[in-house]
């Protein structure tokens, strides 16, 4: 989705190595997400930013740093890949014009990182 | 907690109609939507329920009842295209997370 820029798209790390995904809007909402999505299960919180300079853990933070430094961008960090982290990850952001409380949300097109 | 439940897997064939049912647990309810999803690609929003009853988006209906906390997805007329896995979500965590169900992968034959 053209609102939701994701990058990279792929990513291969050694176990140890560190690495950040970054991801940017252009549709001026307070709310960011990461999710992580293994294969055939769904989508699984990982940290999410209701507004900017603030974050809160999901269902999985553990691995994972972030930050919120502006409105624009939301990045998340694994300082010590491990091979349980190898997974797609996908950055999220409600539809600014359905208001707060929206479940309908734009999706960057993913990074699929293998950690080897 | 909160929690969503999604059959995992769902095969129907070409031109039928097929229903993808989710039952939800929330502490706080601010609506339910669906998502659809092709493989290799990212999660596309499909439709929204913030009352009872049924939203119709073409081929694509849903429906919502919250006294039973759950939600359906139906889809008519059946096409090839519409292979993918399909997913229920709310707000969760005093409304400040999007929390999605497990997935239903649907597998639409001749």
């Amino acid at each position: 989705n053209a609102g939701v820029t994701q990058t990279p798209k792929f990513q291969v790390l050694k176990t140890g190595q560190s690495m950040t995904l970054q991801c940017a809007q252009d549709m001026n909402h307070n709310s960011m997400y990461w999710y992580r999505q293994d294969p055939g299960m769904g989508l699984r919180l990982i940290y999410y930013s209701a507004s900017e300079g603030t974050t809160d853990k999901g269902e999985v933070p553990n691995g994972y740093n972030v930050s919120r430094l502006n409105k624009r961008e939301f990045s998340l960090r694994l300082e010590s890949a491990a091979p349980s982290q190898t997974s797609v990850y996908f950055c999220a952001v409600p539809n600014p014009r359905q208001g707060t409380f929206s479940t309908e949300a734009f999706f960057g097109q993913g990074t699929r990182l293998t950690v080897v | 907690g909160q929690s969503l439940e999604q059959p995992s897997e769902v095969t129907a064939v070409e031109g039928a109609i097929v229903q993808i049912n989710c039952t939800y647990q929330t502490s706080g309810f601010y609506g339910l939507s669906w998502y659809q999803q092709h493989d290799g690609g990212a999660p596309t929003f499909l439709s929204y329920n913030a009352l009872d009853g049924l939203e119709e988006t073409g081929r694509f209906s849903s429906f919502l009842s919250r006294s039973d906390s759950y939600g359906y997805l139906l889809l008519q007329e059946l096409q090839m295209k519409d292979s993918a896995s399909y997913f229920c979500a709310v707000r969760t965590g005093g409304g400040n997370k999007l929390t999605f169900g497990t997935g239903t992968q649907l597998k639409v034959e001749l």
